[in-house]
This record gives structure tokens, sequence and C-alpha cells, in this order.
């Protein structure tokens, strides 16, 4: 069965250091999320993704965090200048049509950030 | 404001019962509800997807029912086996709230033999 698939597994990086998460969604979605989830806490929408623009993007999502979908295959997420409190595990999730049609998204088993 | 309750205590039945979770939500009026499993380390995986107009859905031995009225979900899953053994997320997809998922805190469930 088709899966996304995202690396590194794990991330260190000293604070102020930019980072960027890559992922690789499944071949025929076109639609494309970052969620994230700080350790014992729950998983929160991070961005959407359609058609090489952003969609929707919460209030976490501020001007150090960028997406790009630099070629038919990868979507990444870069983090400018790392802070202390960007520590979490960063998932990928991909979709075939938009979610709000009723579409289950389909997670990576994500990246887990940690930063010193 | 707007939230969505699961209940934070670890859930432990024996094997071969039945295993049931809640999730309640208020100030939405979700299009429909998901429920994932999440395995420690690993993303979350889809389970099940029911919508407003649906009061219960099923898949082997999941059930999903869909209260409206009373704001909740519940998910059960029969004949629980130690392999079920994960958290479960219950998340929702708003009427005009976009193109996102709102998730729960997640009910972490254990089967014991």
């Amino acid at each position: 069965e088709p899966e996304v698939t995202q690396t590194p597994s794990h991330q260190v990086t000293q604070m102020g250091q930019e980072v960027i998460l890559r992922c690789v969604p499944i071949s025929n979605h076109l639609y494309f999320y970052w969620y994230r989830q700080i350790l014992g806490q729950k998983v929160e929408f991070l961005v959407s993704f359609y058609n090489n623009e952003i969609s929707e993007k919460s209030e976490i999502f501020d001007d150090q965090f960028s997406v790009e979908r630099p070629d038919g295959s990868n979507f990444t997420l870069k983090i400018r200048s790392t802070k202390l409190e960007d520590s979490a595990m960063y998932f990928c999730a991909s979709s075939e049509e938009d979610i709000r049609q009723g579409q289950p998204q389909h997670f990576g088993d994500g990246t887990r950030l940690s930063i010193l | 404001s707007q939230k969505i309750e699961q209940n934070s205590e670890a859930l432990n039945i024996q094997e071969g019962k039945t295993a049931t979770l809640t999730c309640n939500y208020t100030n939405y009026s979700p299009a429909y509800l998901q429920w994932y499993r999440q395995d420690p380390g690993r993303g979350p995986v889809f389970l099940l997807l029911i919508r407003e107009n649906e009061k219960e859905k099923r898949k082997e031995r999941l059930k999903v029912t869909f209260d409206t009225t009373l704001k909740q979900s519940l998910f059960h899953i029969t004949a629980s086996q130690p392999a079920d053994s994960a958290t479960y997320l219950c998340a929702l997809c708003p009427t005009g709230g976009g193109n996102k998922l709102t998730f729960g805190t997640g009910t972490q469930l254990k089967v014991e033999l």
C-alpha cells in the first residue's frame, strides 16, 4: 500500500539554525499538510498546500515557517531560525481530494525535531 | 471556545471485551468526524470516517456512532485484542472550517490478556 515517507526520522539542531524537513506524499495525492505534536500533547495543524500554494495555515505557522514543493514528488517544511519550543514531532500528510469532501488523510511516521 | 475532548485517562480492558471510547466536542458543527489510531513514535493511521447525516458506521470489529445533538461520537472495538492497544484520536473538519483536521488529545487503550 502506498505511504507517505518522511526524512530524516530524527533531526537534532542548534537553536537559531535553519532546518528542512522532507516528505514524499502519496504519488496521486493533490493535497498536502504539515502537523506537529509536542511530546504528550495533541496533533496540531500547521499548514495545508494545494496547487503550489498555501490554502490554510494556523497561528503556529508564522514567518519562520515556509513550505515548498520543489519538484513533482517532494514537499518540504523549513523553519528558518529554530527555537527551543519548536522541538516536536512533525508529521506530513496527504489526501487525494480536499478533506472537506470527507477524505481521510494519510500520515507519515514523522520527523522528531530536537532543538538544543 | 471550541473544544474536542477525549478521556485523557487510559482505558484498560481485558482481551475479548468491547472497548468504548468517547469524543465530545463543543462549539463545532462538523461535516464529519474521523477516528485515527496512533502507536508510540508513529503517525496517525486512519480508521473510520462518519458524516453528520450518518448515525453509525462499521468496519470489521470497529463501530463508530455520531450524535450531532449530543455532540458526541463513540468508538467501539469489539472482541478486543492486545494488538488493539494504542492511542485513538478523534478528529473533525468543521463545516466551513477550512482544509484541515482538528484533533482531540486521544485516549490510550490497553488490552490485557
